[in-house]
């Protein structure tokens, strides 16, 4: 079974400059997160999908950072314009809709510089 | 949202088994604790889920005592290829939003 893919691996830009970041969950998994995590913390939360539909975006950016599900597949998250402290590892996460298990599936994630 | 704490950093030797404990006081009655476990430059990875008394995989035990505001995640003879940070989390089951909260973990170093 494929597991979640994300691309680019590594993005290095100047800040105000504009950044997008693409991911490909596992087949069949309806909910899709992005999570952005800073050197030395956990993960952090920014946006959860259910299908193509937000479920919760309460802690992105939304001045910044914006994010979507097209056809409840693929998901885009974008940083417009990038800031010093958006440098981060950006990670997408799938997972099954209603399940017994907490278990969410991580991509390799992507590492923003931002200089 | 139950607040965990666990410890920054603990070190092993090969082959020993690894006790981390988690607290978190004010758990809900209908929260589950998780483990995740995270090696550098990957996303986190499932460990074990637990509600309460013992749960065991093939991995790791997860021990829940009867009040439920602390947990343990035992490794059993840990190899240098166990060197991660674990986390602890407890989750709330409302439907789709299954979030999950990260704290910052604990660093485990498996020494030779």
């Amino acid at each position: 079974e494929a597991g979640v893919a994300q691309s680019p691996r590594y993005k290095i830009i100047e800040k105000r400059q504009s950044v997008a970041f693409w991911c490909n969950p596992i087949s069949g998994h309806a909910t899709l997160y992005w999570y952005q995590q800073i050197l030395g913390q956990g993960p952090k939360l920014l946006i959860q999908f259910q299908n193509n539909g937000v479920v919760d975006d309460s802690q992105l950016p939304k001045d910044r950072f914006s994010a979507e599900r097209l056809k409840g597949v693929d998901s885009t998250l974008k940083i417009q314009p990038a800031k010093l402290e958006d440098s981060a590892v950006y990670l997408c996460a799938s997972s099954l809709a209603f399940s017994g298990r907490f278990e969410q599936f991580f991509g390799p994630g992507t590492r923003l510089t931002v200089l | 949202l139950a607040k965990t704490t666990q410890p920054i950093s603990m070190d092993s030797y090969e082959g020993q088994e690894v006790n981390i404990t988690c607290s978190h006081n004010n758990i809900a009655t209908n929260d589950y604790i998780t483990w995740y476990q995270q090696f550098p430059s990957q996303g986190p990875r499932f460990i074990i889920q637990g509600y309460k008394t013992k749960v065991t995989n093939e991995v790791a035990s997860l021990f829940i005592p009867a009040d439920r505001k602390s947990s343990t995640l035992s490794l059993p003879r840990v190899s240098l290829s166990d060197t991660a940070v674990y986390y602890c989390l407890v989750v709330i089951p409302s439907g789709s939003a299954r979030q999950l909260t990260f704290g910052s973990g604990t660093q485990l170093t498996v020494l030779p």
